[in-house]
């Protein structure tokens, strides 16, 4: 039984176009993370949410945009995609916010490979 | 800024022998570091970690050696078997910023 979930696996599109990826976690976690891997494989955090609150917003476009509809789920929604927006993005969740870096590791998706055309 | 350093982008290792990846930092705020392990096609997962009070931590076949003056710290693996076979990334965290700073990782190959 997966931990965390997303999908879809590969999601390969326009420039231009709206998409959507669905993050659920069912390890009954309070904290959920998105990450995106681009080329040169840096790994680097995009948002997080504890308690459907958003708590972390690194420096990303405003056509990112997360949505938690509850403590499961982060779903991630990219408006106008663009060439750059290529990378794998990461789901990931833990049990707090504050052990999380520490003794409480987080737990990551597979990934979805997201393409632009 | 790269404040998370793995300089080198592969290791090939024969099983049985000790691996030895290695991570430098910068920023000397840092005070817990992580280890993920990443199998292709899937999500990284949590190997060890060490506070910024220890200078090793064991667990099984892997341990992480800190050495804060150098700000370097170093994963060891032994014996390494095939199944060790993964990317390695190296992570660490500051108590005042609350997130995660990956390195780019290190690609471990042990073969028989």
């Amino acid at each position: 039984d997966t931990a965390v979930s997303q999908t879809p696996k590969y999601l390969v599109t326009q420039m231009g176009n709206d998409k959507s990826i669905k993050c659920e976690q069912n390890l009954g976690h309070d904290t959920m993370y998105w990450y995106k891997q681009d080329s040169k494989k840096f790994l680097k955090i995009m948002f997080s949410y504890n308690n459907k609150e958003l708590i972390i917003n690194e420096t990303v476009p405003n056509r990112f945009s997360p949505k938690s509809p509850d403590k499961a789920h982060l779903n991630l929604h990219i408006n106008s995609l663009e060439l750059g927006d290529s990378a794998v993005y990461f789901c990931a969740s833990s049990q707090d916010p504050w052990t999380a870096y520490s003794n409480q590791p987080q737990h990551f998706g597979d990934g979805t490979r997201l393409s632009i055309l | 800024d790269q404040q998370v350093k793995q300089n080198s982008p592969s290791l090939s290792v024969q099983e049985g022998r000790i691996s030895i990846l290695n991570c430098d930092y910068t920023n000397s705020m840092f005070d817990y570091f992580l280890w993920y392990k990443k199998y292709p096609a899937e999500g990284p997962t949590f190997l060890i970690s060490i506070s910024s009070i220890k200078d090793k931590n064991e667990d099984g076949r892997f341990t992480v050696f800190l050495n804060k003056s150098a700000k370097h710290l170093s994963l060891h693996i032994v014996p390494s078997q095939p199944g060790d076979s993964a990317v390695y990334f190296c992570a660490a965290s500051a108590l005042n910023t609350d997130k995660l700073i990956f390195g780019t990782g290190t690609r471990l190959q042990v073969f028989p």
